[in-house]
């Protein structure tokens, strides 16, 4: 099993450019989540989906939007991309009810120029 | 919303010494305490967790202790190593919340040879 998979790895981006993030896991999970690192700042949550088609806000959502058409996927959107954007972001998925362990992607490091 | 403070942001030892990482959270709804190692460059792993119902958990040099009543939790490492230099994040989620982690800023242990 591959786990928890994130494309790209390594982006730049000019000022105003849109992306997506892309997540896919081959666990099953139901649950999915979207994090974003900054520097003394731990791991703050984006954007969140409980199950296929549904999706909701998390800590700090302004910016993003995403999309869970798939289970194994879920995808994270830049429309205009802004220098405050610029951050390491962390997928994560957990199977569900009962279990907590959250498992991570490798990270995609976004710079926003 | 949830609170997670993290306390030492940093922390240096020597080799073999014990090392304590210590959380307060504010919500007292919490139940899910996790705690994960990153190493540099690398995604976030879960080394130990402990639910409320539990005031001690062990496993082999890592060591987790919940006071519900003070609201906090801890990190101890025994007999530390240098593989064991990392960023460690604590973590806390209520039942109900969809496992939706709110993490601390997190500790960069450094253990010198």
């Amino acid at each position: 099993n591959a786990g928890v998979t994130q494309t790209p790895k390594f982006r730049v981006l000019k000022t105003g450019q849109s992306m997506t993030l892309l997540c896919a896991q081959d666990m099953n999970h139901e649950y999915m989540y979207w994090y974003r690192q900054d520097p003394g700042m731990g791991l703050r949550l984006i954007h969140y989906s409980v199950g296929e088609g549904t999706t909701a806000k998390g800590e700090v959502p302004d910016g993003y939007n995403v999309s869970r058409l798939k289970k194994q996927n879920f995808l994270l959107g830049l429309e205009s991309a802004a220098p405050s954007q610029t951050s390491v972001y962390f997928c994560a998925s957990t199977k569900g009810p009962n279990t907590g362990e959250l498992f991570f992607g490798e990270g995609s490091r976004l710079t926003v120029l | 919303g949830e609170n997670v403070e993290q306390h030492p942001s940093t922390l240096s030892v020597q080799e073999g010494d014990s090392a304590v990482i210590k959380c307060t959270y504010s919500d007292s709804a919490s139940n899910y305490f996790p705690w994960y190692k990153q190493e540099l460059g690398k995604r976030p792993q879960l080394i130990i967790d402990i639910r409320s119902n539990v005031g001690e958990k062990k496993d082999q040099r890592i060591a987790v202790t919940l006071n519900k009543t003070a609201k906090h939790f801890s990190l101890h490492i025994t007999e530390t190593q240098p593989e064991d230099s990392a960023v460690y994040f604590c973590a806390a989620s209520k039942e109900g919340s969809n496992y939706k982690l709110t993490f601390g800023k997190g500790t960069l242990l450094t253990v010198n040879p």
